[in-house]
């Protein structure tokens, strides 16, 4: 079955750092969609990406399909302590969703 | 705005008790979602549901057993709590099982003593 891999697990930034979580698929993929869930709450949707090397951007976020459509990424540019959650990914293969294990980023003022 | 709630936000019970975790959602969404959450682990699917009476297990659906009579509703049971299923349960709900954004609730942290 698809098995889908999050990276790093971790990242501790200082405010105003640059910050990006990887996500790689063993099965091409349908599409892929972000998730944040702050600290204390629950998964709240960012975006999906559909087609092959699809770059869509959201004020400092940049989202990432790679043309393989096997792996995405979520570029934070200059963090800020507002950003401070678990990212996860969740990606589609047909009809079946897996969710990565997330990235934690915690950032220091 | 749209609106997932969940039964319970914190749960305690014993081993061997049935525990019933409740869902609803106003979205009028075809599917719906049963996730637990533990540290490191993410999200992982206990069992989803396309549409009233009708269930399929997801990744870990031992022990665990689910209820979907009306269209809004999605209970999740555990027959015979376990100090295994201590964790955090999100529910959530969709328009498709894959291509549409998941909305969740708020999680139920079930401690099992």
């Amino acid at each position: 079955g698809q098995q889908v891999m999050q990276i790093p697990q971790y990242q501790h930034v200082q405010e105003g750092e640059d910050f990006t979580t990887y996500c790689n698929s063993s099965t091409t993929l349908s599409n892929i969609q972000w998730y944040k869930q702050r600290p204390g709450g629950h998964p709240v949707f960012l975006i999906q990406l559909v087609k092959s090397g699809e770059v869509k951007k959201q004020k400092r976020l940049t989202f990432q399909f790679g043309e393989a459509k096997k792996n995405s990424s979520l570029h934070i540019t200059a963090t800020q302590t507002t950003d401070v959650g678990t990212y996860f990914c969740a990606a589609a293969d047909n009809n079946d969703m897996r969710f990565g294990a997330g990235t934690r980023l915690t950032v220091k003022p | 705005d749209v609106k997932v709630t969940q039964s319970s936000r914190y749960l305690v019970k014993r081993t061997g008790e049935k525990v019933f975790l409740e869902c609803v959602q106003d979205m009028d969404h075809e599917n719906m979602f049963w996730y637990r959450q533990d540290p490191g682990l993410g999200l992982r699917l206990i069992y989803f549901s396309y549409d009233v009476k009708m269930k399929e297990k997801g990744d870990i659906p031992e022990g665990y057993s689910v209820s979907r009579e009306k269209k809004e509703r999605f209970s999740l049971i555990l027959e015979s709590a376990s100090t295994n299923q201590t964790s955090m349960y999100l529910c959530a709900s969709s328009f498709g099982i894959s291509s549409y954004e998941q909305y969740f609730g708020p999680g139920t942290r079930l401690t099992v003593t």
